[in-house]
């Protein structure tokens, strides 16, 4: 099993509708972020989390909303959804034995009409 | 001006040669740089970081770092049609809590 899934793997979704992206992780590591990555512009970092009581925003956190609700769990909101959201989104860990080593999930593809 | 640049490609090279990736960067406060490979629907993968200037090696793989010219580079040496992907640098500072990526080179090793 991945140590590392994302659920779902893909979504259409319409203008203003609330979604959900979740991210479980099996590898016992504190810290969890999510990226967003788009042609051209790379990955950008959303929010970050180094445990449950901690989070923050990253580069382009505006209309984006995380909860942390287990070492291992992370899920991503989008509470009104806008077409330039549509985007390729990970999720990926680190421990604190090597914070530098990021592990990344599969992807969510997300597509907003 | 983004923290970090890179060539997007693409870049075709047959198989056998050598492949030179590179990427730039601004804050000089970059302590760890990172090369991932992404493979097509996939999420990106660790190849080999990096700390300060220097080189390091992993095989086919060696990374360097000039810190005096904020240029890093990813060396392939005989590159195989299964190195086709694309490679992301990404680097932090020493803390290591925020991640800095550039946009990937996109490389195809022809058979």
């Amino acid at each position: 099993d991945a140590d590392v899934t994302q659920t779902p793997r893909n979504r259409i979704t319409k203008t203003g509708k609330r979604i959900m992206l979740e991210c479980s992780q099996t590898k016992g590591h504190d810290r969890m972020y999510w990226y967003r990555q788009d042609p051209g512009l790379g990955l950008q970092l959303i929010y970050y989390s180094f445990d449950v009581k901690d989070i923050n925003k990253g580069e382009i956190s505006d209309g984006y909303s995380v909860s942390r609700q287990a070492q291992a769990k992370f899920s991503l909101s989008l509470e009104s959804a806008i077409p330039n959201q549509t985007a390729l989104y990970f999720c990926a860990t680190s421990g604190l034995e090597d914070v530098h080593e990021q592990f990344f999930g599969p992807g969510t593809r997300l597509t907003v009409l | 001006q983004k923290e970090v640049e890179q060539d997007p490609g693409p870049l075709s090279v047959p198989e056998g040669a050598i492949v030179s990736l590179n990427c730039t960067y601004s804050n000089s406060a970059f302590q760890y740089f990172m090369w991932y490979r992404q493979y097509s629907r996939k999420g990106p993968e660790l190849l080999m970081y990096t700390y300060s200037s220097g080189n390091k090696e992993d095989g086919r793989f060696t990374a360097q770092v000039d810190k005096s010219s904020k240029y890093i580079s990813l060396f392939i040496r005989d590159s195989q049609p299964s190195d086709s992907a694309t490679y992301l640098c990404a680097m932090s500072e020493d803390t290591g809590n925020q991640f800095y990526f550039g946009t990937g080179t996109s490389l195809t090793v022809i058979p």
